[in-house]
């Protein structure tokens, strides 16, 4: 099993600014998602982030708008730039650890956007 | 058109009920997940399913791939099974779509 810790938990934010989600794993893991869940929506898969090799962003979400890190093995972080009150969500990083079937989400990251 | 249905959107229930949540997916998705959301956002995975059925505890996922569907099912279902469920296609790379949820409610 695999235990995430999100940092901040939540935040609230003016437009404009850019807020830094950290995801710290606590074992070493190749593949690392990030997701984000709109107020009343499902999640929606935002990047995967592997280490050693820029992240791939899913149709919707460029790197300028949310440029990611993946210096290691055990963590990453999701910036989101110049926000605006449509990026208000939940992000969530996720992790799959190889030989196991499921995939470990983190705590969720709740941001308001004002 | 989404590569993962999800029905019913809500569903309220007596305590005691057995429940069934409906998924349907799309070619290319190569596995199944079952997930339950708790109101504070967390997120818990219950099921990854390729073929048959699995059990853990009350709750039991099956999977018929030939018809692309899959039910997860709550038997003698607890007002702490109130929750949002999300069945999730995986694809390529471990990538994961969703459902848009089932709001699970369990009244005692």
């Amino acid at each position: 099993s695999a235990v995430i810790s999100q940092k901040p938990s939540r935040d609230i934010c003016q437009r404009g600014t850019s807020l830094t989600i950290q995801c710290q794993v606590d074992s070493q893991v190749t593949m690392m998602f990030w997701y984000r869940q709109q107020p009343g929506q499902s999640l929606t898969l935002i990047a995967t982030a592997n280490q050693g090799s820029e992240a791939t962003y899913e149709s919707g979400f460029v790197i300028d708008k949310f440029p990611i890190s993946r210096p290691n093995l055990t963590f990453s972080t999701l910036t989101v730039s110049n926000m605006s009150p449509e990026d208000s969500s939940i992000y969530l990083c996720s992790v799959d650890l190889a030989g196991e079937e499921t995939q470990y989400f983190g705590p969720g990251t709740r941001l308001l956007v004002l | 058109k989404n590569e993962v249905e999800q029905s019913p959107q809500n569903l309220t229930a007596q305590e005691g009920e057995f429940i069934t949540i409906n998924c349907s997916y799309s070619v290319g998705i190569s596995a199944l997940h079952w997930l339950q959301q708790h109101p504070g956002g967390g997120i818990v995975s219950l099921f990854m399913l390729s073929s048959g059925k699995k059990k853990h505890g009350r709750l039991i996922a099956t999977i018929n791939i030939q018809e692309k569907h899959s039910s997860l099912h709550i038997t003698a279902s607890h007002p702490r099974d109130s929750a949002v469920y999300i069945c999730a296609g995986e694809t390529s790379g471990s990538r994961l779509t969703f459902g848009e949820g089932t709001q699970l409610t369990v009244n005692p």
